[in-house]
């Protein structure tokens, strides 16, 4: 079954911090591998994105690593700001036959000031 | 440009109610797909639209779930006989065709079924 497992569920970091969440998956059919971030009352938009073949992928405060052989993925923001707390969900997207999201269950962050 | 929308954005019914939510997604996309949230949850796929195939219904958690799409644009989910479970945000997103990992999403539709 197509999993991807994220961690941790929340998350508290002070302001200029950074914050770390981690993505695993399974399965070894996803070719693309994208971040959302939700704030409350709103949907989710597509923050970074990166492809299997690169390792790392960085836009501004916001980088992805990505390690292909340990089927792990990390979004890591610098410099955290209080404006970045929100939700951010870890997802993959299927290479073949009807190609969707698998999305991880969430991370709740939140910066202090 | 204008995004993807959705209506109701709150909808409260009562348990055994049928209901219907609206999807107005991005013009020109060809893909939509139906999610459900559920309180501090994840997104849990229901149902994928891609142009004029047959849609992908793998996630519908029930023959009370259903959805279409009329002409290629706007869609609906119905959910008949609602149930107190059923309670959560129901989004809608919608994609460029060939970018199906780069998702627009509508602000949603919050269900409440007492």
């Amino acid at each position: 079954q197509q999993q991807v497992k994220q961690s941790p569920q929340s998350l508290i970091v002070q302001k200029g911090g950074i914050s770390i969440i981690n993505c695993a998956y399974e399965n070894t059919a996803f070719d693309y591998f994208p971040w959302y971030q939700q704030f409350p009352g709103k949907g989710p938009a597509l923050l970074i994105a990166i492809r299997p073949d690169v390792s790392e992928k960085k836009e501004g405060r916001f980088t992805i690593s990505f390690n292909k052989s340990a089927k792990q993925f990390s979004l890591h923001i610098m410099d955290s700001q209080p404006g970045d707390s929100a939700t951010y969900f870890c997802a993959a997207k299927t290479e073949t036959g009807f190609q969707k999201l698998v999305f991880g269950t969430g991370t709740r962050l939140l910066v202090s000031p | 440009g204008a995004g993807v929308s959705q209506s109701p954005s709150n909808k409260v019914t009562e348990k055994g109610k049928d209901v219907e939510l609206r999807c107005d997604p991005i013009s020109g996309h060809t893909a939509l797909y139906w999610y459900r949230q559920s309180l501090g949850q994840g997104l849990e796929f229901l149902i994928y639209f891609q142009g004029n195939s047959a849609p992908d219904k793998s996630g519908l958690p029930s023959d009370r779930f259903s959805a279409e799409r009329t002409g290629g644009s706007v869609s609906t989910l119905t959910i008949q006989r609602t149930q107190q479970e059923d309670s959560a945000v129901y989004l809608c997103a919608s994609s460029p065709r060939g970018l199906s990992y780069e998702q627009y999403f509508g602000p949603g539709t919050r269900l409440t079924v007492t």
